[in-house]
């Protein structure tokens, strides 16, 4: 089975700090996703990555900044945490032989900024 | 991305089928059918997919309707666990698309 693992199912940050949050996938996928999910925003995409050291920005980038070093790894980074990011995060990954079909998502980590 | 509307919730007797229904009116020919849920403090789980075609896994069926306008999830014999979210989504599967869109989605209740 696909496992996609995140660093914590619950973290609580003050304003301003600096946050990561680690996803790791062991499948050998290509592509991996961090999103954020809301109540009444469903889910929105911030970066995604097809490779090691690549990276696309998704919907809503802005405060965020993320780092693939390894392909199994994908690092989502609030460089100063604010209020507004408090949030549920959601990190995911594909193979690139599905087309992006399935995509495969970890149990999620709620941030709480204080 | 076309867009989809389903209802918003629905119950269903356990060891029932559940029919969860998907309107895409605006879909395209390139544009496929995917079905997720999510159950309560989880991440998503992929269910099926479709283009044209009805298809079956050990999860559950999806009709998708001639005019592809709209779909049916089809779970053939629902237990407590099924209670979740569910999801249609309507995209183009290719290279560079891989981003899936949530709307507001099924809640599915499954009743004793």
């Amino acid at each position: 089975d696909v496992k996609v693992t995140q660093s914590s199912r619950y973290l609580v940050k003050r304003t301003g700090e600096k946050v990561f949050l680690e996803c790791v996938q062991d499948m050998d996928h290509e592509n991996m996703f961090w999103y954020r999910q809301d109540p009444g925003l469903g889910l929105r995409l911030i970066y995604f990555s097809y490779d090691v050291k690549m990276k696309e920005k998704g919907d809503i980038p802005e405060g965020y900044s993320v780092s693939r070093e390894k392909k199994e790894r994908f690092s989502l980074i609030l460089e100063s945490a604010s209020t507004n990011q408090t949030s549920m995060y959601l990190c995911a990954s594909s193979g690139s032989d599905s087309m992006g079909y399935e995509q495969y998502f970890g149990p999620g980590t709620r941030l709480t900024v204080t | 991305d076309a867009k989809t509307t389903q209802p918003p919730s629905m119950d269903c007797a356990e060891g029932r089928a559940a029919n969860l229904p998907c309107n895409h009116s605006t879909i395209s020919g390139n544009e496929y059918v995917y079905w997720y849920r999510q159950i309560h403090s989880q991440g998503p789980q992929y269910i099926i997919h479709g283009l044209k075609n009805n298809e079956t896994n050990e999860m559950a069926s999806l009709i998708i309707t001639e005019d592809r306008k709209s779909s049916t999830l089809i779970l053939p014999h629902a237990t407590l666990r099924d209670t979740a979210v569910y999801y249609c989504i309507v995209r183009v599967a290719n290279f560079g698309n891989e981003k899936l869109t949530f709307g507001t989605g099924t809640r599915l209740t499954i009743i004793p």
